[in-house]
């Protein structure tokens, strides 16, 4: 049963216009939801996060919205840049474990 | 800066072969990870653990055990390797499981088992 879900597999945007990456959950129990951005042959490495009690959360290019009454978030990469190329996952954080659930990640093109 | 290693970058084995694979973290975290990644399965969880000596299952266990002799290591073991177990393994560890707080990875074994 995917608890995080990415419907989209790959995205193709051009430089300088906006990336949207979007993100759906079903366990309300989840209390932080964080981006996660991985290179080939590199490990992830941590974008930006948000907590539940919040609906925005805004890092230089990088925002990324909640909404929990739809169990959704998404990241906004503003303008878009040929160095955001990578694959991106989201994950959410249950707070009594200390575990992240992972989606399957969408990869990101950012094209001249 | 938080620095996680990982044993190997690229291993290949044989099946049946028992897998060692192993990673260290250099920053006294408590909670340490093994993560496989497969394309459109994303990042799945095998093992944690919270503390030396302590392991718990993650989503898909099966297949593989771990061990925590030392708070900096966490290894990850493959008692009978098979052909399904062909895969990118990422390490990971984070402060304290008392708080929400971001995991940090470790570049990656891809694992190919022959």
């Amino acid at each position: 049963d995917q608890q995080v879900k990415q419907n989209s597999p790959s995205l193709s945007v051009q430089e300088g216009r906006i990336s949207i990456l979007n993100c759906d959950y079903t366990n309300s129990m989840f209390d932080y939801f964080l981006w996660y951005k991985k290179y080939p042959a590199e490990g992830p490495t941590f974008l930006i996060s948000i907590s539940s009690i919040k609906d925005k959360n805004e890092d230089g290019r990088f925002t990324v919205f909640l909404n929990k009454s739809a169990k959704h978030l998404s990241l906004h990469i503003v303008p878009s840049q040929p160095g955001d190329s990578a694959v991106y996952f989201c994950a959410a954080h249950t707070g009594t474990a200390s575990k992240l659930t992972f989606g399957t990640g969408t990869r990101l093109q950012v094209t001249l | 800066d938080v620095k996680v290693t990982q044993s190997s970058r690229y291993l290949v084995k044989r099946t049946g072969e028992k897998v060692f694979l192993e990673c260290v973290q250099d920053m006294d975290h408590e909670n340490m990870f093994w993560y496989r990644q497969d394309p459109g399965l994303g990042l799945r969880l095998i093992y944690f653990s919270y503390d030396v000596k302590m392991k718990e299952k993650g989503d898909i266990p099966e297949g593989y055990s771990v061990s925590r002799e030392k708070k900096e290591r966490f290894s990850l073991i493959l008692e009978s390797a098979s052909t399904n177990q062909t895969s990118m393994y990422l390490c990971a560890s984070s402060p304290s499981r008392r708080a929400y707080n971001e995991q940090f990875f470790g570049p990656g074994t891809r694992l190919t088992v022959l």
